[in-house]
C-alpha cells in the first residue's frame, strides 16, 4: 500500500467555523508533511512531524493547528479562517530522517478548501 | 518558504521532441527531487538525485546536478501528451527533513 489518503476531497467552510483535515499513511513513514498551495504555485510546506513530534512549523498562523495522533495519522485543526486561507492542502509521507533521509514523499490527492 | 526559481515558467511543445526543465536553489542540499503535479491534484515523484550525484537516469528521464552552480535540469525525451503537467523541483536541506519546492514548470505537450 503505497498511498496516503485524505479527507475530505472537498471542504467549504464559514470564517467561524472549526474543522479538521485528516491524512492516512500506512506504509510505516515515520515523517510526514503538510503543504499548502494556491493556484498555479508551488506547494508551501507549513509543517514536519517527525516522529510524531513537530519538527518544523514554517511561521503559519496559529489558526491552523496540526496534530499527529499516531505514526499513521495526521489532523490539521481549522479555526478562524480567512477567505485569503482558500487553499490546495496536501499532505505527504516519507520514510524517515537521517540515513533514511534520501527518499521520495509519496501525497495525497489533497483537500481543496474554500473559506466563505 | 521557497526554494528558488525554476525556468521556463512554461513550456509548449510537440508530441516527439525534448522538454528541458532547468532548477535553481539558494541552500545546501542533501538530495534534489523532481515531482509531477496534474490538474493540481497530489504530486508524484519522479526521481531523486543525491548532492553527491552528477547525473540520474530513468526511463525518458535525465537529471543532473550542479552544487557549485546550485542548479538542476530535467530532461523529458520523446515527450509525450500525457507528459502535459506541471514539474516542480525540491530539495531536501542538509539538517533536517525540510522539503521544499522551486516555483515549477507548467509543461504543454501538443499531440
Amino acid at each position: 500500500d503505497t498511498e496516503v489518503t485524505q479527507t475530505p476531497k472537498h471542504l467549504v467552510m464559514g470564517m467561524t467555523n472549526k474543522k479538521s483535515l485528516k491524512c492516512e499513511q500506512h506504509m510505516g513513514h515515520r515523517a510526514m508533511y503538510w503543504y499548502k498551495q494556491k493556484a498555479k504555485k508551488p506547494p508551501e510546506l507549513m509543517f514536519v512531524y517527525s516522529y510524531e513530534k513537530l519538527s518544523i512549523n514554517e511561521s503559519v498562523p496559529s489558526r491552523f493547528s496540526p496534530e499527529c495522533p499516531n505514526s499513521s495519522l495526521l489532523n490539521l485543526h481549522l479555526h478562524a479562517l480567512q477567505p485569503e486561507d482558500s487553499a490546495l492542502y496536501l499532505c505527504a509521507s516519507r520514510r524517515g530522517t537521517g540515513a533514511l533521509l534520501n527518499t521520495e514523499a509519496f501525497f495525497g490527492q489533497g483537500t481543496r478548501l474554500t473559506v466563505v | 518558504s521557497q526554494q528558488g526559481e525554476e525556468d521556463p515558467q512554461a513550456l509548449s511543445i510537440q508530441e516527439g521532441e525534448n522538454a528541458t526543465m532547468n532548477c535553481s536553489y539558494k541552500t545546501s542540499i542533501n538530495n534534489l527531487q523532481w515531482y509531477r503535479q496534474n490538474s493540481g491534484r497530489g504530486l508524484v515523484h519522479l526521481i531523486l538525485i543525491r548532492s553527491n550525484e552528477r547525473e540520474k537516469h530513468s526511463g525518458r528521464l535525465r537529471v543532473t546536478l550542479d552544487t557549485s552552480k546550485k542548479s538542476s535540469s530535467l530532461l523529458i525525451t520523446a515527450s509525450r501528451a500525457a507528459d502535459t503537467a506541471s514539474y516542480f523541483c525540491a530539495t531536501d536541506s542538509e539538517y533536517g527533513n525540510k522539503l521544499v519546492f522551486g516555483a515549477g514548470t507548467i509543461l504543454r505537450v501538443k499531440s
